[in-house]
């Protein structure tokens, strides 16, 4: 089972929007409506963002978003802030009854 | 609110056989899938697999034929075990639930530890 794909980097200002993309097949990302996204801070403990495509855990901000199209799950952050600055990952549950993980995006907030 | 810390050593020599242990707190092991996951330096996650209290078991394939995992309830533990370690298995190892709201996102997870493979 391969990662799914996301872009290695993304970056944006204060206050604007970015989005985080996560491309799979129909047997993960296009089967299932199973994908989460995980926000990792170095030296801190992983945090779910967002899981079952577009659900947000008690206590995420609304400000995070996510949606799919097809093969391809997205993470939306709007009025981007520092603290957001981070690794997301994404993952999604597959018809191989097993978990896989995207390759990872650094979001840079400049 | 539940907590999970991973223990385990730090150095393990190649062909050696890597044991780590997760302890859960806060709440009990019981009714939950525990995982294992790892990020080798400059790479992504990759899943390793899951148990249940119950011993039930399910392993990436990929590492299949190397995992050994195991719970123990009356310590609110659960461990992985894998072998014929090589460099490529240096990684930070991650314990995880998942989420009360979907059996299908892990909601909790440990600070992580780093197993580095040398001689």
């Amino acid at each position: 089972q391969s990662a799914l794909t996301q872009p290695a980097s993304v970056s944006g200002s204060p206050g604007q929007s970015i989005t985080i993309s996560c491309t799979g097949t129909s047997s993960d990302v296009g089967g299932y409506n199973y994908v989460s996204w995980y926000q990792l801070h170095p030296g801190k403990v992983p945090k779910l963002m967002i899981y079952d495509v577009s659900h947000r855990p008690s206590g995420v901000s609304n400000r995070l978003s996510g949606s799919k199209s097809g093969n391809t799950a997205s993470l939306t952050i709007s009025g981007l802030q520092a603290e957001d600055e981070a690794d997301y990952y994404c993952s999604s549950y597959t018809s191989s009854n097993i978990w896989v993980f995207g390759g990872g995006t650094k979001l840079t907030v400049l | 609110q539940v907590q999970l810390q991973e223990s385990g050593p730090g150095l393990v020599k190649p062909s050696e056989t890597l044991s780590l242990t997760c302890t859960v707190s806060g709440g009990s092991i019981s009714d939950y899938q525990w995982n294992w996951i790892r990020q080798p330096p400059g790479k992504g996650l990759e899943w390793i697999g899951y148990i249940y209290d119950s011993g039930s078991t399910n392993y990436n394939p990929s590492l299949k034929s190397r995992i050994t995992m195991s719970a123990d309830t009356s310590k609110n533990q659960f461990s992985l075990k894998l072998s014929s370690m090589t460099a490529a298995d240096t990684a930070v190892y991650y314990c995880a639930r998942n989420s009360q709201s979907s059996f299908f996102s892990l909601g909790h997870w440990g600070q992580g530890t780093l197993v580095t493979v040398s001689s």
